[in-house]
């Protein structure tokens, strides 16, 4: 049972217009989510986070937004850049319960930005 | 600073081999450490973790196994490989806030 989804396997923007990736989850315990970003060939790298008592996170063009309610949160790239094209992981885990046994992640959205 | 180590960077194997992935960590001590596979098409999948030397949990049933035989060394291992065991192995290390999580390069693993 996938427990965090991402819907979307590939998104295609065009230079200089805003990326938006989804992520849905179904477990209601998850209160600490992040996004990872992965190059082929490489491991993931840590993008933003952010924590369920909060609703908005913001660092540079990277914004994440989480809709509690909904189990849904968003990831706005904006404006999008080449170097911004890569796999982008969804993650989450439950921070209240120590967080030592892993993250769950999504299966991943490959962005592509078009010149 | 911290860093990690994961060799090699690519492997073919043939069906029924063994395996062996090792994992170092440099510039910490008593980490976290998590072996992630992605695999054609799917997500990162949690394979194992420890929190400490000898503390293996393992995530889900399969043909691997794992050991930290010290504070700072992770190996990924298995007997007789399987064609399913295809697939993007990641070592990952995590400390302080554990649900930020450091990955290694990763291992292209490709069972013919």
């Amino acid at each position: 049972d996938q427990q965090v989804k991402q819907n979307s396997p590939s998104l295609s923007v065009q230079e200089g217009r805003i990326s938006i990736l989804n992520c849905d989850y179904t477990n209601s315990m998850f209160d600490y989510f992040l996004w990872y970003k992965k190059y082929p060939a490489e491991g993931p790298t840590f993008l933003i986070s952010i924590s369920s008592i909060k609703d908005k996170n913001e660092d540079g063009r990277f914004t994440v937004f989480l809709n509690k309610s909904a189990k849904h949160l968003s990831l706005h790239i904006v404006p999008s850049q080449p170097g911004d094209s890569a796999v982008y992981f969804c993650a989450a885990s439950v921070r209240s319960g120590g967080g030592a046994d892993g993250l769950t992640f999504g299966k991943g959205t490959h962005l592509i930005i078009q010149p | 600073s911290q860093t990690i180590h994961q060799w090699p960077a690519t492997l073919v194997q043939p069906v029924g081999s063994p395996l062996s992935l090792e994992c170092t960590v440099e510039g910490t001590s008593n980490p976290n450490l998590y072996w992630y596979r992605q695999a054609a098409g799917r997500g990162l999948q949690l394979l194992f973790y420890s929190i400490g030397i000898d503390q293996i949990s393992s995530e889900v049933p399969q043909n691997l196994s794992a050991s930290r035989p010290q504070d700072r060394q992770f190996i990924l291992s298995s007997k007789k490989l399987l064609l399913s065991d295809s697939g993007f192995y990641l070592c990952a290390w995590s400390q302080g806030t554990p649900e930020k999580l450091f990955f290694g390069s990763g291992t292209q693993l490709s069972v013919l």
